[in-house]
């Protein structure tokens, strides 16, 4: 099985700073995906990353997949706290994108004024 | 950690059919149950959350008639697929969600509409 290792488990950032969550697969990742969690919410959706070296953005959140596609980073820039929530990695290690997902171990994030 | 189970884990069904997913915790009680889908080489979609003793509250763009979710106790949610198509045809996973924070997946039911 796949492993993902997500860091850092928790962060606590000032309101308006930029941070960094960083995803580590222990396998070549075939597919990457990033979602949020409020508290006492379910998973939402915010990017999947395919090729390696592929960046995408939304809004001032930019993700990016390496070129060995092994490793994901997640960053956001001038932090708001609507981005307070759990973030977690969720990697496909199938070549064929149908088996169930892996997920990262999460990142806590929390914004303070 | 907590364990949640999905049945079946397979299953596959004629087209007009009803099909019945149960998920259910084993060693804990869960008042919040998610349900997902997953389509090929696509993320987990967020369908609906189930309540214990409420109504499920679903996604925008899930037909809330088409998927009927039923959370009847602290350790079970059934989704149920009714008059089923090929378009059906999906990955479906619950989750369990514990201390407002922790979700526990479930190992997914793999749906096939023929």
């Amino acid at each position: 099985s796949q492993e993902l290792e997500q860091s850092p488990q928790s962060l606590i950032v000032q309101e308006g700073k930029n941070l960094t969550i960083n995803c580590t697969s222990s396998k070549t990742l075939y597919g990457l995906y990033w979602y949020k969690q409020k508290y006492g919410e379910g998973l939402i959706f915010l990017m999947m990353l395919q090729k390696g070296g592929e960046e995408k953005s939304h809004e001032k959140i930019t993700a990016k997949l390496d070129e060995k596609k092994q490793q994901s980073s997640l960053h956001i820039t001038a932090s708001q706290p609507s981005h307070a929530g759990i973030y977690l990695c969720g990697a496909d290690g199938s070549n064929f994108g149908n088996e169930k997902l892996t997920f990262g171990t999460g990142t806590r994030l929390t914004i303070i004024p | 950690g907590a364990v949640v189970s999905q049945h079946p884990s397979w299953v596959i069904c004629k087209s007009g059919t009803s099909v019945k997913i149960e998920c259910r915790s084993l060693d804990f009680q869960a008042t919040t149950m998610f349900w997902y889908r997953q389509f090929p080489k696509q993320s987990l979609m967020l369908m609906a959350t189930s309540n214990e003793g409420s109504k499920a509250t679903y996604e925008q763009g899930v037909e809330k008639d088409k998927f009927l979710i039923n959370h009847a106790s602290l350790t079970l949610s059934t989704l149920t697929v009714t008059s089923a198509h090929p378009e059906d045809s999906s990955f479906y996973i619950c989750s369990a969600l514990v201390r407002r924070e922790t979700q526990y997946f479930g190992p997914g039911t793999r749906l096939l509409v023929l």
